[in-house]
């Protein structure tokens, strides 16, 4: 059984740093053509790709947003992190993590975690 | 960067068919895989198509996906519609170095 789970901080102030941890079970990231992705959510809007990490360490980032972003894995803990630098009001969502496989990009996001909202505020 | 268009939302009665679209603003919709996911009022996105035109198990038969490379395009298609299909629904792509949901489409069937 496949399952997801996103944690970190419910808050944070403006400029900061956030940190998400997603812990999974049930795949492992060092099995072939497994792959992690963020996506976020805000509140009342669309679902917006953030970064992608397989399981060769191949990282992706959205466009608009990489040079905030970082993704890493651990793969004895079973878990993806995702940073993002200088945090502002508008970063407001819900973040999700989810997995998908194969060996292109927009491979089909199959499982995802229930979701964390981080609200940015001061 | 590309875009993906949909409509803002869509109502149709119960028992009928309603169609979503999804418009690639450039590169060919062909070259990509779409995925459709559902997302029900405070939860996860759950996959609805993928690959175009596939249907994970569990899926019912009245959801289908296509493609139109005329309108550069592809459709979610909801046939004999029911209440508990009420939901928003995201279009997904993708090119060599991005992956691009749609804007959403809220179904309502009243």
């Amino acid at each position: 059984q496949v399952t997801l789970r996103e944690s970190g901080p419910a808050l944070v102030k403006p400029t900061e740093t956030l940190t998400l941890t997603c812990t999974f079970s049930g795949f492992s990231l060092s099995t072939s053509l497994m792959c992690v992705s963020w996506i976020r959510q805000p509140p009342g809007k669309a679902l917006e790709w953030l970064a992608r990490i397989d399981w060769e360490d191949d990282k992706y980032y959205s466009t608009s947003l990489k040079t905030r972003l970082t993704i890493s894995k651990d793969t004895s803990k079973n878990q993806v992190v995702l940073t993002m630098t200088n945090m502002d009001p508008v970063d407001t969502a819900t973040y999700y993590c989810a997995r998908s496989s194969g060996s292109y990009l927009g491979g089909t996001l199959d499982y995802w975690g229930q979701g964390t909202l981080v609200t940015v505020s001061s | 960067n590309f875009m993906l268009t949909q409509p803002h939302s869509v109502s149709e009665s119960p028992g009928k068919t309603v169609t979503i679209s999804c418009t690639r603003s450039s590169g060919s919709i062909a070259s990509n895989y779409v995925q459709w996911y559902q997302q029900r009022p405070g939860s996860s996105p759950t996959t609805v198509i993928y690959e175009d035109t596939q249907r994970p198990s569990g899926v019912p038969d009245r959801f289908s996906g296509s493609i139109d490379s005329s309108s550069n395009s592809a459709s979610l298609t909801i046939s004999g519609l029911k209440t508990e299909d009420e939901a928003d629904y995201y279009c997904q792509s993708y090119d060599s170095s991005n992956v691009v949901f749609g804007g959403g489409t809220k179904l309502t069937v009243l």
